[in-house]
């Protein structure tokens, strides 16, 4: 069974248009997480939902909203898409008072 | 801002060297931890070593930290074509469930 799931895997799109990436975790994890790649391969967090609520939010443009409607899952809705969001988005979950993350498979955004 | 910096960036190795991957990082931690990276694929946890201990060891990885000169280093010894990926640390300040990771460092092990 798949612990951190993603959906979809790639995601090509234009600019300007809004598009959403569903995560899902079966870990019972309380806590999850969204991540960019950049080209470089520089991982960065964006947010940190701990059991449906916002606990970390990094500097992220507005048009970038997380929704967590329980626990197990935590969407990424991204408004008016520009180039430079181009990446690879990365789900994680952890366990309140365990510090290792568990990432799902990533999300390739394309927009062109 | 950026908190872990890998050394070397790029690695080559032959099967059954080992591999030395270097992480300085700024800031007061709590833990730190490794991560592995195969290409296209998430990010797997590989090992976690808190502020107040030096030495760790799994399987053929060995983790040291130097809180003094806040670096850590992985080896990963007897390497094999499977551990061709890149790899990354990350550290978490405690209270917080925040990770901040490096840059990575590719390593490449020829068969």
């Amino acid at each position: 069974d798949t612990a951190v799931s993603q959906t979809p895997k790639y995601l090509v799109t234009q600019m300007g248009n809004d598009k959403s990436i569903k995560c899902e975790q079966n870990l019972g994890h309380d806590t999850m997480y969204w991540y960019k790649q950049d080209s470089k391969k520089f991982l960065k967090i964006m947010f940190s939902y701990n059991n449906k609520e916002l606990i970390i939010n990094e500097t992220v443009p507005n048009r970038f909203s997380p929704k967590s409607p329980d626990k197990a899952h935590l969407n990424l809705h991204i408004n008016s898409l520009e180039l430079g969001d181009s990446a690879v988005y990365f789900c994680a979950s952890s366990q309140d008072g365990v510090y290792e993350q568990y990432f799902g498979p990533g999300t390739r955004l394309t927009v062109t | 801002s950026q908190q872990g910096e890998e050394d070397p960036q790029a690695l080559s190795i032959q099967e059954g060297e080992n591999a030395t991957m270097n992480c300085s990082y700024k800031t007061s931690i709590n833990n730190l931890q490794w991560y592995r990276q195969n290409s296209g694929r998430g990010l797997v946890h590989l090992i976690l070593i808190r502020s107040n201990e030096r030495e760790k060891h799994s399987g053929r990885l060995r983790v040291t930290l130097d809180t003094s000169k806040k670096s850590s280093s992985l080896l990963i010894t007897a390497s094999r074509a499977a551990d061709t990926a890149s790899y990354f640390c990350a550290t978490g300040a405690g209270g917080s469930e925040k990770l901040v990771f490096g840059k990575g460092t590719k390593l490449t092990v020829n068969p």
